[in-house]
């Protein structure tokens, strides 16, 4: 059974920071692995897929990486904002037909 | 339309009803998943839809959970006598199709169900 586990459980840095969010999954043979921001008392919101060929993917300030053999995922965000502050997830999808099994998160704050 | 669409967005029921919770997914998306999320836990995977297919309800924790999807559209997730630990929020996510290594998940802002 896949699981996912997300590290730290919650972060607190200052605006402008650099910050590194990590993700591991036991079984490494995955589909594709996303990472989603939840903001509070609202859905979440896909911010980086990474397909099983890929090794990273970037959108504006973040990027992503995926390393399948050793069965882990960091989202890198470049300059914190306090607009950042939200809890992050990963999910990973294990074959074509199957549900995203998530991690707990991280929840970030970015103090202005 | 939009985006994924679910209502209520809130539920207040008392112990021992039945609520409906219902779900609207992106116009052309096949695939619907519904999830729960209880307070200061990760999302547990409840039930998924692909197209026609025979739905994968391996996740739904007790009989007194049910989900339709009629049309290949819209989906109700049905809960039977409501008990208060299935307060949570309930959400539902779409996307376009799968065989697809580059499928995204599409989530609406979910109903957050309360039993008293």
């Amino acid at each position: 059974k896949q699981e996912v586990t997300q590290i730290p459980a919650a972060l607190s840095v200052p605006e402008g920071e650099n910050l590194v969010l990590n993700c591991s999954f036991t079984d490494s043979a995955i589909y594709n692995l996303q990472w989603f921001r939840q903001d509070p008392g609202k859905g979440l919101t896909s911010l980086l897929l990474i397909q099983s060929s890929q090794r990273e993917q970037t959108s504006g300030r973040l990027n992503a990486s995926l390393d399948k053999s050793s069965g882990r995922s960091t989202l890198y965000i470049a300059a914190s904002q306090p607009g950042d502050s939200a809890t992050y997830l990963c999910a990973v999808k294990e074959t074509s037909g199957s549900r995203l099994t998530f991690g707990e998160g991280t929840q970030l704050t970015v103090n202005p | 339309g939009a985006g994924v669409s679910q209502s209520p967005s809130n539920k207040v029921t008392e112990k021992g009803k039945d609520v409906e919770l219902r779900c609207d997914p992106i116009s052309g998306h096949t695939a619907l998943y519904w999830y729960r999320q209880s307070l200061g836990q990760g999302l547990e995977f409840l039930i998924y839809f692909q197209g026609n297919s025979a739905p994968d309800k391996s996740g739904l924790p007790s009989d007194r959970f049910s989900a339709e999807r009629t049309g290949g559209s819209v989906s109700t997730l049905t809960i039977q006598r409501t008990q208060q630990e299935d307060s949570a929020v309930y959400l539902c996510a779409s996307s376009f199709r799968t065989g697809a290594t580059n499928e995204k998940l599409f989530f609406g802002s979910g109903t957050q169900l309360s039993v008293l």
